[in-house]
């Protein structure tokens, strides 16, 4: 099993550019969520989804889509970036009915200029 | 508000003592508290958990302490190694909900 992964591993965006995040697992989770980890901030939950057709806003949603048609992939859109959404975004799944098997990817850092 | 916090941002013991870490939460809702390791450039990966029905639990040279009636948790590390070097997250449930709320993490650094 590969896990979790995501592409790209580094990008780096004009303002105002779109882009798309992605991440697979190979693991048959339902639950996949995003994060963006930013200095001395921790990492604070953008969109989470529970299966197939499903996905909700976690704390920090604003300037991000996401979508679920597979169980395996979910990806996160930035439809206009911003210099403020310059962080490094970790994608993560887990089994429902579950709290400590969340797998996380590598992670995507993100510079907007 | 900051729901979990790790007050510590850094934390240097030397190696074969032991290293506490500590974690403090306002949410009197959350239930289920885990700790996640994470090295530079790769993501975080899954250390020890707690359910808020135990005050311990350990696994092998990690142990983590919960304290329900201060809002408190500790992860102890026993003892402790070069290799963990790295920073640490506190980070809480709440029942089902599958949302995981994180501290900001704690840089730890074990000097040989």
């Amino acid at each position: 099993n590969a896990g979790v992964t995501q592409t790209p591993k580094f990008q780096v965006l004009k303002t105002g550019q779109s882009m798309t995040l992605q991440c697979a697992q190979d693991m048959n989770h339902e639950y996949m969520s995003w994060y963006r980890q930013d200095p001395g901030m921790g990492l604070r939950l953008i969109h989470y989804s529970v299966g197939a057709g499903i996905t909700d806003q976690g704390e920090v949603p604003n300037g991000y889509n996401v979508s679920r048609s597979t169980t395996e992939d979910f990806p996160l859109r930035l439809l206009s970036a911003a210099p403020s959404q310059t962080s490094v975004y970790f994608c993560a799944s887990r089994k429902p009915g579950t709290t400590d098997t969340q797998y996380f990817g590598p992670g995507t850092r993100l510079t907007v200029l | 508000d900051q729901q979990v916090k790790q007050n510590s941002p850094s934390l240097s013991v030397q190696e074969g003592r032991i290293s506490i870490l500590n974690c403090d939460y306002t949410n009197s809702m959350f239930d289920y508290f885990l700790w996640y390791k994470k090295y530079p450039a790769e993501g975080p990966t899954f250390l020890i958990s707690i359910s808020s029905i135990k005050d311990k639990n350990e696994d092998g040279r990690f142990t983590v302490f919960l304290n329900k009636s201060a809002k408190h948790l500790s992860l102890h590390i026993v003892p402790s190694q070069p290799g963990d070097s790295a920073v640490y997250f506190c980070a809480a449930s709440e029942g089902s909900n599958y949302k995981l709320t994180f501290g900001k993490g704690t840089l730890l650094t074990v000097n040989p």
